[in-house]
């Protein structure tokens, strides 16, 4: 079993949809990172959390450290949304990121 | 700007023939990492460094060696490469204090390498 899980691994979705990705981990961590890889390869840093929650324009973070949990929420959808996410769990007792093996969103016009 | 750099962006090599990727950052970032990213498998560590002349293997180092000479750059070394290392190779920065949490990681933009 992986220390980081994402689901779903595929989702696909409607211009303007609601959109939920989530990501558990079973090891205790200090800080839990979301990142997004556009079709063109590039990575970039979303979001890193250690608790609670995090807004920035229409992508809402949260986490749950007691259940060891986060999920990234897009509000109304845009085909510019269409990417790969990828949460990685910062855990406490190395110098290394465990990294999930990422959900592919496709967002449809 | 604050950036990451990779060069090549993208290399075609064959198997036996040593090949450099460097890697280099402009934000003082003491934290430095190598990654591969093949399909299913997600980003996996190589190498990482805390900061000059301290690296540590990530999870996959065979086949790799890394140098951190000086605080900006941290080339990625294939001394004989081999068809399984054909893959997506990213670098990335961040401010990280050895027992404390990582900060925002930046990342290169990506080198394509196809060994023949």
């Amino acid at each position: 079993k992986n220390e980081v899980e994402q689901s779903p691994q595929n989702l696909t979705a409607q211009e303007g949809e609601f959109i939920t990705i989530n990501c558990s981990y079973s090891v205790g961590i200090s800080a839990l990172h979301w990142l997004q890889q556009h079709p063109g390869g590039g990575i970039v840093s979303l979001f890193m959390l250690s608790s609670g929650k995090k807004k920035h324009g229409r992508l809402i973070a949260t986490i749950n450290i007691q259940e060891k949990h986060s999920s990234l929420h897009i509000t109304a959808s845009h085909p510019r949304d269409s990417a790969v996410y990828i949460c990685a769990a910062d855990p406490y007792n190395t110098d290394k990121l465990i990294f999930g093996t990422g959900t592919r969103l496709q967002v449809f016009p | 700007e604050a950036q990451v750099t990779q060069n090549p962006r993208y290399l075609i090599t064959v198997t036996g023939k040593k090949l450099t990727v460097t890697c280099s950052q402009n934000m003082n970032h003491e934290y430095m990492s190598w990654y591969r990213q093949d399909p299913g498998l997600g980003l996996r560590q190589i190498y990482y460094s805390m900061n000059v002349e301290v690296t540590d293997k990530g999870d996959v180092p065979e086949g790799y060696k890394v140098s951190r000479k000086e605080k900006r750059n941290f080339p990625l070394i294939l001394e004989s490469p081999s068809p399984n290392q054909t893959s997506l190779y990213f670098c990335a920065s961040s401010l990280r204090y050895r027992g404390g949490r990582q900060e925002t990681q930046y990342f290169g933009p990506g080198t394509r390498l196809l060994v023949l």
